[in-house]
């Protein structure tokens, strides 16, 4: 039973489009997250969501909206996007945002061309 | 603002080799510390952590101790084997509960 999934695994679209990507964690975590890694490997974080609320929004550009129906759910939505989104995008999830190390899912590799 | 600094990869020993990858950081208070690895094409994996000074986190043969008196966290292993080769993260958790993660390290075992 995969820990923390992720669809899709590979997401190619063009400039302008709108895509989301959904993230599943069925550890019975509390704290979800999203993080953009992008060329050369750097990690950060974008959002985190603990039981459902808005914990942790660095500064993103407007344009990625994440949404929480359920806790062990976390999706995020990008609308209009750019080159420059093109990156490996993952979820996480924790017991709690205090304690624990996160779990990882596999990554969404966004390509927009 | 916090941040962690790793040495620049990519690192490339003979299976059986001393690993050292070194990790120091910048941070308020004392925050938890963690490495983290990423095998090819996967996403990252928790290999150890450590909640406090003093503390060594220790898991598959890897083994990292916190010096809060030079701020770092270094990853150590004896004896390196081919199925090591990945990409190490070291991370630490700020007071606002988020993970700040170095730039990585990328190791290559050659057997």
């Amino acid at each position: 039973d995969t820990a923390v999934s992720q669809t899709p695994k590979y997401l190619v679209t063009q400039m302008g489009n709108d895509k989301s990507i959904k993230c599943e964690q069925n550890l019975g975590h509390d704290t979800m997250y999203w993080y953009k890694q992008d060329s050369k490997k750097f990690l950060k974080i974008m959002f985190s969501y603990n039981n459902k609320e808005l914990i942790i929004n660095e500064t993103v550009p407007n344009r990625f909206s994440p949404k929480s129906p359920d806790k062990a759910h976390l999706n995020l939505h990008i609308n209009s996007l750019e080159l420059g989104d093109s990156a490996v995008y993952f979820c996480a999830s924790s017991q709690d945002r205090q304690v624990g190390g996160q779990y990882f899912g596999p990554g969404t590799r966004l390509t927009v061309t | 603002g916090d941040s962690v600094t790793q040495m620049e990869g990519p690192v490339t020993l003979s299976e059986e080799a001393f690993l050292t990858i070194n990790c120091t950081y910048t941070a308020t208070g004392y925050p938890s510390l963690f490495w983290y690895v990423q095998y090819p094409g996967e996403g990252l994996q928790l290999l150890l952590k450590a909640t406090k000074a003093d503390d060594k986190g220790s898991n598959k043969g890897f083994e990292a101790t916190y010096r809060k008196e030079t701020t770092s966290f270094h990853l150590e292993k004896g004896s390196v084997q081919v199925s090591d080769s990945a990409v190490y993260f070291c991370a630490l958790r700020d007071s606002s509960y988020k993970l700040i993660f170095g730039s990585g390290t990328r190791l290559l075992v050659r057997p």
